[in-house]
Parts: C-alpha cells; sequence; structure tokens
C-alpha cells in the first residue's frame, strides 16, 4: 500500500524556521518525482517546489524561492522541505505529493498533509 | 505563468442530477490537465488525468473532456458522496490549480 506520511508541521514566528518530513513507503521512492503542494486555510491549492527523482532538477514556486529549500533522501526514502523567513501567508496544511511515474507531472498520490502556523 | 479559471464557483444541485464543471487555461495546454475531488480535512482525491482518463478505483459517473484550454468535469448523476469542492490542475508547465468549484446540496 503506497503511504506518504508528513511531519514536522507546528507554530512558528514570522522569520522563523521549520522542516517538514515526508516518509514514503509502498512503492519505489527513489523513481518517482515528488512535490510539496500547500493549501492556506479555506483556501485553494498552491504547488510549492518540485524534486526530480535523482534531485538533478527542482523549481519553487515564485511565492517562496529564496526562501524554500527542498531535498530528498532517497536511502531514506524520505522527502522534506527546509522552510526560512516564514511570513504569515505561509500558514497552510502542507501535502506531500508524488507525480505518477511517466506522465509528464500528474499528481497521483497525495499524503494527509502537516499544519504550519506563522503566527507572533 | 498559466491561469486556470473554473465557473462556476459554487454550484448547487440535487442527488441524481447532470453536474459540468469548467475550467479554462490561460494558454493552450494541450490534454495535461488533471482533476481533484477535495472534502473538508481531507487531502485532494485524484479524478481524471490528461483531461479525460479516470484514474483507478474513480466511479464511472465521473468523466472529463476538452484540450487546448477549455475543459469540462462531468458528473452524470450526482450521488450523496460527491458532495464536495472540486479544482482542475494543468502540468503543462509547472502546475496550477483552478480556485474550486463547491457542489452543495440544493
Amino acid at each position: 500500500e503506497v503511504q506518504l506520511v508528513e511531519s514536522g508541521g507546528g507554530l512558528v514566528q514570522p522569520g522563523g524556521s521549520l522542516r517538514l518530513s515526508c516518509a514514503a513507503s509502498g512503492f519505489t521512492f527513489s523513481t518517482y518525482n515528488m512535490n510539496w503542494v500547500r493549501q492556506a486555510p479555506g483556501k485553494g491549492l498552491e504547488w510549492v517546489s518540485f524534486v526530480s527523482s535523482s534531485s538533478t532538477s527542482v523549481y519553487y514556486a515564485d511565492s517562496v524561492r529564496g526562501r524554500f529549500t527542498i531535498s530528498r533522501d532517497n536511502a531514506k526514502n524520505s522527502l522534506y522541505l527546509q522552510m526560512n523567513s516564514l511570513r504569515a501567508e505561509d500558514t497552510a496544511a502542507y501535502y506531500c505529493v508524488r507525480e505518477k511515474f511517466g506522465s509528464s507531472g500528474y499528481h497521483d498520490f497525495w499524503g494527509q498533509g502537516t499544519l504550519v502556523t506563522v503566527s507572533s | 505563468d498559466i491561469q486556470m479559471t473554473q465557473s462556476p464557483s459554487t454550484l448547487s444541485a440535487s442527488v441524481g442530477d447532470r453536474v459540468t464543471i469548467t475550467c479554462r487555461a490561460s494558454q493552450s495546454i494541450k490534454s495535461w490537465l488533471a482533476w481533484y475531488q477535495q472534502k473538508p480535512g481531507k487531502a485532494p482525491k485524484p479524478l481524471i488525468y490528461q483531461a479525460s482518463n479516470l484514474e483507478s478505483g474513480v466511479p464511472s459517473r465521473f468523466s472529463g473532456s476538452g484540450s487546448g484550454t477549455e475543459f469540462t468535469l462531468t458528473i452524470s448523476s450526482l450521488q450523496p458522496d460527491d458532495f464536495a469542492t472540486y479544482y482542475c490542475q494543468q502540468y503543462n508547465t509547472y502546475w496550477t490549480f483552478g480556485q474550486g468549484t463547491k457542489v452543495e446540496i440544493k
């Protein structure tokens, strides 16, 4: 069974940092591209970041570029999102999302999300 | 950036109704479009990919069509479990979501 389990969310002050983790199981993690997608409370979905299977390509939304860093450890079947210089507008549920193999970008499996709250 | 616009934002319907949601892209995305269903407090659930391909396990009352800039999601006979918010997403150039369509009980 495919599983993506996020962790690391919580309450952080503006300007602070947080590191999200996503533990993957039930599939060959090292062969899949991965993403982070977020959703502010009561709002729509926003793609945040992408990393290719071997980490050779990474992309970021304009809203987080320069502040967030995506990474992965294929030996540990884990995906990460390092978030620095956090702002109130970064408050959201963050989802770890798998890209369907060979699909050119379709997101076929989502974790349950971890909530990040940026507030003083 | 590619913008995605869904209509309507809210849709009131009854069980058994045929429901259609439209999604427009600001430029051609060929057929690189997906649809997701989301219920409160839950992660989005993939329904359709590449504009018209049904994800495994999704009921056949859901269908998708379109290419280029105009796409539709149709639910042929609305069921109680279908009341939710639906999002389109383009994956032609990076990823962008529509603003969502809430399907509520009439």
